[in-house]
């Protein structure tokens, strides 16, 4: 089964921090992805990665960056965190090649920024 | 502009009953089709999926069923338990979007007892 950890699940910070988001998967996948539940809204693509080192820009990147500097982690950054960004966060993973593939998600981490 | 869209926010179904969830897409691109289930503090599950080449897959309980020319798909669960009760998101994939996954906002599936 594949297995995708999110350090956290549970999270709260202040506004202006710094907040880092880890999430490791144990498959070998080559795709990672981020995104952000909130009531009404569904999942939202923040940012993807194919490969190490490599980062796409999803449909709602602003206030946040990416790193992947292993196959298997890929973490969510917020720069300066806003209240704006009390969400639900959730990261997935996937093989790469083909678009048949489904995503595999982890828990989530409720951060709340206060 | 929404891509995949579930029109009914939720459902309520009694325990045994069929549920029936809807979804609607606009992009002719999308070839690829799934269903997730979430519960509350959870991540989602993936349930089910459907290539374009075919117009129905079933697994146990669940059923997929895809109309190409309405750009409908709908998923079918015989017969619902409680433990169903839960958010169903349906989600697309276009040709060459390397597995980028287009999601709708959700339906909340609630069966009672």
């Amino acid at each position: 089964d594949v297995k995708v950890t999110q350090s956290s699940r549970y999270l709260v910070k202040r506004t202006g921090e710094k907040v880092f988001l880890e999430c490791v998967q144990d498959m070998d996948h080559e795709n990672m992805f981020w995104y952000r539940q909130d009531p009404g809204l569904g999942l939202r693509l923040i940012y993807f990665s194919y490969d190490v080192k490599m980062k796409e820009k999803g449909d709602i990147p602003e206030g946040y960056s990416v790193s992947r500097e292993k196959k298997e982690r890929f973490s969510l950054i917020l720069e300066s965190a806003s209240t704006n960004q009390t969400s639900m966060y959730l990261c997935a993973s996937s093989l790469a090649g083909r678009n048949n593939q489904p995503q595999h998600f982890g828990d989530g981490t409720r951060l709340s920024i206060l | 502009d929404q891509q995949v869209k579930q029109n009914s926010p939720s459902l309520s179904v009694q325990e045994g009953r069929i549920s029936i969830l809807n979804c609607d897409y606009t992009n002719s691109m999308f070839d690829y089709f799934l269903w997730y289930k979430k519960y509350p503090a959870e991540g989602p599950t993936f349930l089910i999926s459907i290539s374009s080449i075919k117009d129905k897959n079933e697994d146990g309980r669940f059923t997929v069923f895809l109309n190409k020319s309405a750009k409908h798909l709908s998923l079918h669960i015989v017969p619902s338990q409680p433990g169903d009760s839960a958010v169903y998101f349906c989600a697309a994939s276009a040709v060459r979007s390397q597995g980028n996954l287009i999601f709708g906002k959700g339906t909340k599936l609630s069966v009672k007892p």
